[in-house]
């Protein structure tokens, strides 16, 4: 099993929606994620970390964390085309990313 | 931008062929890392340093070798290119809470 698993893309929404990417954990021991967002042919955007259970909210995005289940989730609100990116969900240690999820935006 | 730079940004090699990639930083992070990035895996570790001449193996080292003789820049090598190691390499520091930051990659083909 995979340190880090992401939900298999590519997914697609309409301009204005909500988007929710998704991302398992195999380490208990994790205590921080982050959320990166990586344009085509660009290096890793850190857009989101998350040390604690619950909600972290910042402008359209929130990161979710639930350590009892090992999930972590981001959410985009009031999504727009400049959103469309692969984003990737990472956690330390041996700082495993998942495989990433591409998102588009229809206008 | 966390002030990393990558040189080259491209490179077009032969199979067999040593190259060495430079990741050079201006903020005197203490860790830092080389990635590749491929279709279908996503970013993958090669090695990582902790300080100059701490270095340690990371998840895909085989083939590899890096050297820190000072804080500020972190060489990649593959002592002979073959066209597997063919991908787009990132170097990355890190700061206290764990964020990671990225250069802007190097793009290598081994023909």
């Amino acid at each position: 099993q995979k340190e880090v698993e992401q939900n298999s893309g590519p997914l697609s929404v309409p301009e204005g929606a909500i988007a929710s990417l998704n991302c398992t954990y195999s380490d208990r021991g994790s205590q921080s994620f982050f959320w990166y967002r990586q344009y085509s042919g660009k290096s890793p955007e850190l857009i989101m970390s998350i040390y604690s259970n619950g909600d972290k909210e910042d402008g359209r995005f929130t990161a979710q964390l639930n350590k009892a289940s090992q999930y972590v989730s981001l959410l985009i609100r009031d999504s727009q085309p400049s959103d469309s990116a692969t984003y990737l969900c990472a956690a330390p240690g041996q700082f495993y990313f998942g495989t990433g999820t591409s998102l588009t935006v229809i206008p | 931008d966390a002030g990393i730079t990558q040189s080259p940004r491209h490179k077009v090699t032969e199979t067999g062929t040593p190259v060495t990639l430079r990741c050079h930083q201006t903020e005197n992070h203490r860790y830092m890392y080389w990635y590749r990035q491929d279709p279908g895996h996503g970013l993958r570790l090669i090695h990582y340093s902790y300080g100059v001449k701490d270095t340690d193996k990371g998840e895909v080292s085989d083939g590899y070798s890096v050297s820190r003789s000072k804080t500020e820049d972190f060489l990649l090598t593959l002592e002979s290119a073959t066209s597997s190691q063919t991908s787009v390499y990132f170097c990355a520091i890190s700061v206290p809470r764990g964020e990671q930051f990225f250069g802007p990659g190097t793009r290598l083909t081994v023909l």
